[in-house]
């Protein structure tokens, strides 16, 4: 896999209000995902999108690709405290067994 | 039942001991992975392996050494301890060629004294 850059670095928004956040990476992809890691905690996969798909939803996350842009975005509706948590995205080729390759994330703070 | 555990969950040690962190996965994946995670969060691949194959991660020093006994199982077994080693680590494991999820474990933070 390769890393994905996302952005913002760090995002503070009030509970109830939705969150954005994006990922950019650099070559092709088969695939992309979006990991959660909560404080002190394991990381949690929350969705895959593949590189045919241009929205997925689960929830109260949407995910869009656009691989023209080499970009996705990560969209949480109604956020909760308990969203409190980074978020990664990895992209990726398939198939490997090289392991996945982590950004910094953006940290998401939810407010009450 | 966990899908993916590791123990201990926290590890406090001298420098220059000898440790081991192990690491379960019942969900039958044919690949596990070792991963670090510093101060600063930022989480790398230390290794790779399935009964084909180890991929090191050409930063990880040879102190490092991940060890198998069956497909289930990827122990990390860490020499001569240094501080710098202070971390956390996690466990994964996927099933290779599906381009699925990866199911992490809690994580072992190991502090070195």
């Amino acid at each position: 896999s390769q890393q994905g850059e996302e952005d913002p670095q760090a995002l503070s928004i009030q509970e109830g209000e939705n969150a954005t956040m994006n990922c950019s990476y650099k070559t092709s992809i088969n695939n992309l995902q979006w990991y959660r890691q909560n404080s002190g905690r394991g990381l949690v996969h929350l969705i895959l999108i593949r590189s045919n798909e241009r929205e997925k939803h689960s929830g109260r996350l949407r995910v869009t690709l656009d691989t023209s842009k080499k970009s996705s975005s990560l969209l949480i509706t109604a956020s909760r405290a308990a969203d409190t948590a980074s978020y990664f995205c990895v992209a990726g080729s398939g198939g490997g067994a090289d392991g996945l390759t982590f950004g910094k994330g953006t940290h998401l703070i939810i407010q009450p | 039942d966990t899908a993916v555990s590791q123990t201990p969950k926290y590890l406090v040690t001298q420098m220059g001991n000898d440790k081991s962190i192990k690491c379960e996965q019942n969900l039958g994946h044919d690949t596990m992975y070792w991963y670090k995670q510093d101060s600063k969060k930022f989480l790398k691949i230390m290794f790779s392996y399935n009964n084909k194959e180890l991929i090191i991660n050409e930063t990880v020093p040879n102190r490092f050494s991940p060890k198998s006994p069956d497909k289930a199982h990827l122990n990390l077994h860490i020499n001569s301890l240094e501080l710098g080693d202070s971390a956390v680590y996690f466990c994964a494991s996927s099933q290779v060629g599906t381009g699925t999820e990866a199911f992490f474990g809690q994580g072992t933070r190991l502090t070195v004294v």
